[in-house]
């Protein structure tokens, strides 16, 4: 399944430590997605990191991709109680194929 | 600018009735995606149209479901008759980069059948 599959399902931090989250898929892909999703509220689209890149940065945020591990990373620096959300990955696979979101992380980020 | 909207937010309803969702999508945008989220089965895909075509409705779950899109700036998702299994969230989403591309999500319609 091209579906991504995030670690750990759950996460609790304390403000100001780093958070990691990983994102595994088991086929090729165009690209691979991060979005936030706040309780009762609809995602929003973080990051995008594409096949042939290995790393990129956005604000406290790092996603990293190794495709021959088939693997993502988001890292979220200096956490804030504001970074408190569910956190999914969503790959899209060759061609015009629509994308594939995983169950997501939920982060907790207590102050 | 609005962002993609939603109506109605929230919606109960008894089994067997009709419910019907809609759908803003953003202005200029060319692609909009139904999504429904449970805990069980997280975020799905229904379907999606691109320039107001159905490209692929694989995710709907049975006929009970239909969607359309008569125009570039408005969708709608119809159940009938609605069951407690379809119980979920009900998300809309636009992009003006395609399928594969960055999406935006609407607030989303809570819908419970009882």
């Amino acid at each position: 399944s091209q579906q991504g599959e995030e670690d750990p399902q759950a996460l609790s931090i304390q403000e100001g430590e780093n958070a990691t989250m990983n994102c595994s898929y088991k086929t090729s892909i165009n690209n691979l997605q991060w979005y936030r999703q706040n309780s009762g509220r609809g995602l929003v689209h973080l990051i995008l990191i594409r096949s042939n890149e290995r790393e990129k940065h956005s604000g406290r945020l790092r996603v990293t991709l190794d495709t021959s591990k088939k693997s993502s990373s988001l890292l979220i620096t200096a956490s804030r109680a504001a970074d408190t959300a569910s956190y999914f990955c969503a790959t899209a696979g060759s061609g015009n194929t629509p994308l594939v979101f995983g169950k997501g992380t939920r982060l907790s980020v207590i102050a | 600018d609005a962002g993609v909207i939603q109506s109605p937010r929230h919606e109960v309803t008894e089994m067997g009735q009709e419910v019907t969702l809609r759908c803003k999508p953003i202005s200029g945008h060319n692609s909009l995606f139904w999504y429904r989220q449970t805990m069980m089965r997280g975020l799905e895909l229904l379907i999606y149209f691109n320039n107001n075509v159905p490209i692929d409705d694989s995710g709907m779950p049975e006929d009970r479901f239909s969607a359309k899109m008569p125009n570039a700036s408005f969708s709608t998702l119809k159940i009938q008759p609605s069951e407690p299994r379809d119980s979920a969230v009900y998300f809309c989403a636009s992009s003006s980069t395609g399928e594969a591309y960055e999406q935006y999500f609407g607030p989303g319609t809570r819908l419970t059948v009882t």
